[in-house]
């Protein structure tokens, strides 16, 4: 069964770096996610992208938080200047068609640690 | 103002012990909702939607059910395997999804 694949697993990086975090969505899906959860607490969205433009994104993603489909396999999240606030988990999702039609198929997350 | 709340937080069951999980919403124009389950250090795992009141889908030990204001997840004679946490997720007008803080599950041998 096809699934979202995300890289590295485990990302620790000191605070101020950047971190690209990567997935590769289940390949005839149209619409991509990312998401965080901050430990023990609830799964936030982040960031929608469809047809190569970020289609909606929370009070979250402010400017040093950036997405990019580079290729058409490979969707990135890059944060630019990394806060101790940004350790997290980051999941991307992806779904084949307009939302309500179709549940967000999740990849395994990224635990980003920011020291 | 939270539109997903799920009750309770955490839930320990004997196996073989039934119970009930519950979701409720406030979003306007519920497009869907869905349940998934989360293991930990794991993305969340999609179980069944359900789109209008008065659905029902089933899955092995789990029936999720859904009312104009919320949903529930019964899961009935749980094993240890089920153990896990249930995330309650809808989706609204604008196909945005709004996710619950979930129920951990621990089902006791």
């Amino acid at each position: 069964e096809p699934e979202v694949t995300q890289t590295p697993s485990h990302q620790v990086t000191q605070m101020g770096q950047e971190v690209i975090l990567r997935c590769v969505p289940i390949s005839n899906h149209l619409y991509f996610y990312w998401y965080r959860q901050i430990l023990g607490q609830k799964v936030e969205f982040l960031v929608s992208f469809y047809n190569n433009e970020i289609s909606e994104k929370s009070e979250i993603f402010d400017d040093q938080f950036s997405v990019e489909r580079p290729d058409g396999s490979n969707f990135t999240l890059k944060i630019r200047s990394t806060k101790l606030e940004d350790s997290a988990m980051y999941f991307c999702a992806s779904v084949a068609e307009s939302s309500y039609n179709s549940p967000l198929h999740f990849g395994n997350g990224t635990r980003l640690t920011v020291t | 103002e939270d539109q997903v709340t799920q009750s309770p937080e955490a839930l320990r069951l004997q196996e073989g012990e039934s119970s009930s999980l519950n979701c409720s919403y406030t979003v306007s124009g519920l497009r869907g909702l869905f349940w998934y389950r989360q293991d930990p250090g794991k993305g969340p795992e999609f179980l069944f939607t359900l789109y209008s009141a008065g659905e029902e889908k089933e899955k092995e030990r789990l029936k999720a059910t859904l009312t104009k204001k919320e949903s529930f997840l019964h899961i009935t004679a749980p094993k240890p395997e089920d153990s896990a946490t249930y995330l309650c997720a809808v989706v609204d007008n604008f196909n945005k999804f709004y996710f619950g803080s979930g129920t951990k599950l621990n089902v006791k041998p």
